[in-house]
């Protein structure tokens, strides 16, 4: 069965640190992996999307950046937080298929970042 | 990229009674529009989904329809109990673009 792993769980960090989340997924060759964050009380920020290796497509300027070093991995990334990066950032899956996607999408447990 | 709107943001019904949640997307090309629940703390898991090619689809108390032509697609909760009480979200989706775009969410309050 597929699994994704998402951690650190939690982190408070201040503004103007680094930034490092990571998720892998097992179980699965070649997935989908997206990034999302979940403001509070908001819905879910679609931030960057890979459908391989290196392949990378950010939705939303900002200063966050994400790399995807092996086929199951996918990592965001910040040089220096800001406090408005706070919240719940969500890393998520789906299968490939013809198409782009064959349909249901699986989240990871989340991260919840707070920024002070 | 595609818009998401979701209405209500908040709705509070009575154990047993019908809840209703509305989205409207932007893009025509848009085929595919799961609905997840979210609990507290927890990550949404997916519930119901509906593809282009069919209007409406039913799996036990939960239903979803699909209007194509106004791009608007409904969640229809029946005999709500009341850990049904969550938030939920709806997402549009097309096959050529792998991308997911979300409601703003409706947090759903069921009271015994």
């Amino acid at each position: 069965s597929q699994t994704i792993h998402q951690w650190p769980a939690t982190l408070v960090q201040p503004v103007g640190s680094p930034l490092s989340l990571e998720c892998t997924v097992e179980g699965t060759s070649n997935p989908n992996l997206y990034w999302y964050r979940q403001a509070a009380g908001r819905g879910l920020q679609l931030l960057f999307y890979s459908v391989g290796i290196g392949q990378i497509s950010s939705e939303v300027p900002q200063n966050l950046s994400a790399s995807r070093p092996q086929d199951r991995q996918f990592i965001l990334s910040s040089k220096k937080l800001l406090l408005s990066d706070s919240g719940f950032y969500l890393c998520a899956w789906t299968r490939p298929g013809a198409g782009g996607f064959t349909g249901e999408l699986f989240f990871g447990e989340g991260s919840r970042l707070t920024v002070l | 990229g595609e818009n998401v709107e979701q209405h209500p943001s908040t709705l509070s019904v009575q154990e047993g009674d019908s809840a209703v949640i509305k989205c409207t997307y932007s893009d025509s090309a848009s085929n595919y529009f799961p609905w997840y629940k979210q609990e507290l703390g927890k990550r949404p898991q997916l519930i119901i989904d509906i593809r282009s090619n069919v209007g409406e689809k039913k799996d036990q108390r939960i239903a979803v329809t699909l209007n194509k032509t106004a791009k608007h697609f409904s969640l229809h909760i029946t005999e709500t109990q009341p850990e049904d009480s969550a938030v939920y979200f709806c997402a549009a989706a097309s096959y050529n673009f792998n991308k997911f775009y979300f409601g703003s969410g409706t947090k759903l309050n069921v009271k015994p």
